[in-house]
C-alpha cells in the first residue's frame, strides 16, 4: 500500500471548517483514499472513501486533486466532537488482502 | 461503529495466564481484522481472517498469539502467557467480501478490548 503524509497536528477554531490535507504521491491507480477518525478511548470510525471523483456524505467531504496525488478531507462546521485523530489511508481492494494500514494521523483540536 | 461486537470490553489477567477476545463481524461481513494499539502508540495490524482462513497474519507476533475464525461462531483472539507488555487495546473489524472495483468493501470497526496484565 502507498504510502501517506499527514501534518501531525492542525487547530480548528469550532463552527468553521476544518480542511485536513494528506500527500500520496506514489498513490496507484487501484487503490482507495479513505479517511477515518479516532476519539480517545474508541475505535476508528470510518468517515468517507473515495477512488478518483470528489466525494461528500453527511460527515464530510473529500476533495481529490486530478493527479490524485493529495486530497483534503473538509469538515463544514467542526464542533468540539470532531476532536480526534484523523487517518488518511490509502487501500487497494485487489490481490488477498483490504487491510488498513494506519500511519501517525493528524490530531484536530477543535477550540470553541 | 455500525455493529461490530467486541467482548469483553475490559479484561484483567495476570501474568502467565490467557486471553481470550471475541469478535462478532456485522451482519454480511465475512472478513475480520484485528488491530492492537499499545498505550499513547498507532494502531498496528495484526492480522486478516475469512471464514476457516487466515489471509495475512504479518502483524502477529510468531508467539503466544493467534487467531481463528471458525465457520460458526465469532473470531476469537488468543494470547497465551500474558506479558505486562501485551497490555493493549484490541481492535477488531469486519467487511464484506473484497470486491475489486466496488465502491463499497468498507471496514467498520468495533469499539475494543482493553487488555490489563498485572
Amino acid at each position: 500500500d502507498a504510502k501517506t503524509t499527514q501534518p501531525t497536528s492542525m487547530d480548528c477554531a469550532e463552527g468553521r471548517a476544518a480542511n485536513l490535507p494528506c500527500n500520496h504521491s506514489t498513490i496507484s491507480g487501484n487503490e482507495y483514499v479513505y479517511w477515518y477518525r479516532q476519539i480517545h478511548s474508541q475505535g476508528p470510525q470510518y468517515i468517507i472513501h473515495g477512488l478518483k471523483n470528489n466525494e461528500t456524505n453527511e460527515m464530510a467531504s473529500l476533495i481529490i486533486t486530478e493527479d490524485r496525488k493529495s486530497s483534503t478531507l473538509i469538515l463544514p462546521h467542526a464542533t468540539l466532537r470532531d476532536t480526534a485523530v484523523y487517518y488518511c489511508i490509502v487501500r487497494a481492494l485487489s490481490g488477498n488482502t483490504g487491510k488498513l494500514i494506519f500511519g501517525q494521523g493528524t490530531t484536530l483540536q477543535v477550540k470553541p | 461503529n455500525a455493529g461490530v461486537m467486541q467482548n469483553p470490553r475490559h479484561l484483567v489477567r495476570r501474568r502467565g495466564q490467557e486471553a481470550r477476545l471475541r469478535c462478532s463481524p456485522m451482519k454480511g461481513h465475512s472478513h475480520v481484522y484485528w488491530y492492537r494499539q499499545l498505550p499513547e502508540e498507532g494502531l498496528k495490524f495484526m492480522v486478516y481472517l475469512q471464514k476457516e482462513n487466515i489471509i495475512d497474519e504479518s502483524g502477529m507476533p510468531k508467539e503466544r498469539f493467534s487467531a481463528e475464525f471458525p465457520k460458526e461462531g465469532p473470531s476469537i483472539l488468543r494470547i497465551q502467557q500474558v506479558v505486562r507488555g501485551d497490555s493493549a487495546a484490541y481492535f477488531c473489524a469486519s467487511s464484506p467480501p473484497l470486491r475489486t472495483g466496488v465502491s463499497g468493501n468498507t471496514i467498520y470497526f468495533g469499539e475494543g478490548s482493553w487488555l490489563t496484565v498485572v
